[in-house]
């Protein structure tokens, strides 16, 4: 077990529609990364925040965004979706301090997004 | 720019063979971290080894064993006797400073019975 968790675990839903991942970092992590996996394009960083902020920006769609709450809780909102957009959606966290990451990352299990 | 390749797809092998899973990285930077994951088929991701740029000293555990050659831009990882359990995609991956992780785009090993 990680410490990282992710819901939903999976998540079946038309195109068009609009869903909402979350991930709750492990305790004292203040940094929360997205990742898209996906069989044609393999694991994609889309976006990267810390204790709050953007940090980071990767391969993310403009119908996607996310933010990192208060409580360092992060969502994904992932809109007007397409059959393109199925896939794994991970959430990651790594301790960041002082400006420099440790730079292991620790996983959830992902969510399995299914667009049809 | 960031750059790992993991040339080879699919390795297929039979148990207690030795098998090599080949990385090579491109970076700009003097300071970076080098990682395998390794995705089994449940499909979580884990952890297996983190090494620094300034450490090139080669690392064993148990059966695994990783090579780490900055000559080359080589972050090579071995299984030896390799087992069923094993069967997974290996992700070779690299970090910059505060940054986040690139990864390859992962190598299938079967090991078969």
């Amino acid at each position: 077990d990680s410490g990282v968790t992710q819901t939903p675990k999976h998540l079946i839903t038309a195109t068009g529609q609009r869903v909402t991942l979350r991930c709750s970092p492990r305790s004292g992590d203040l940094s929360v990364y997205w990742y898209q996996q996906s069989l044609d394009q393999g694991l994609q960083f889309l976006i990267q925040y810390y204790n709050g902020e953007e940090r980071a920006k990767g391969n993310i769609l403009e119908r996607f965004s996310a933010q990192q709450f208060p409580d360092l809780h992060s969502e994904l909102n992932l809109s007007s979706l397409e059959l393109g957009d199925s896939a794994l959606y991970f959430c990651a966290s790594s301790v960041v301090s002082a400006g420099l990451n440790t730079g292991e990352l620790f996983f959830g299990e992902g969510s399995r997004l299914t667009v049809l | 720019a960031q750059k790992v390749t993991q040339a080879q797809t699919e390795i297929s092998v039979v148990e207690k063979e030795d098998v090599t899973l080949d990385c090579v990285y491109e970076t700009r930077d003097t300071t970076y971290y080098l990682f395998w994951y390794k995705q089994p088929p449940s499909g979580e991701l884990v952890f297996l080894i983190r090494r620094n740029s300034f450490d090139e000293q080669n690392e064993i555990s148990g059966r695994y064993s990783w090579n780490f050659q900055k000559s080359t831009s080589s972050f090579n990882f071995t299984i030896t006797a390799s087992q069923v359990v094993d069967s997974a995609v290996y992700f070779c991956a690299l970090s910059e400073m505060a940054d986040k992780l690139i990864f390859g785009t992962g190598t299938r090993l079967q090991v078969f019975p």
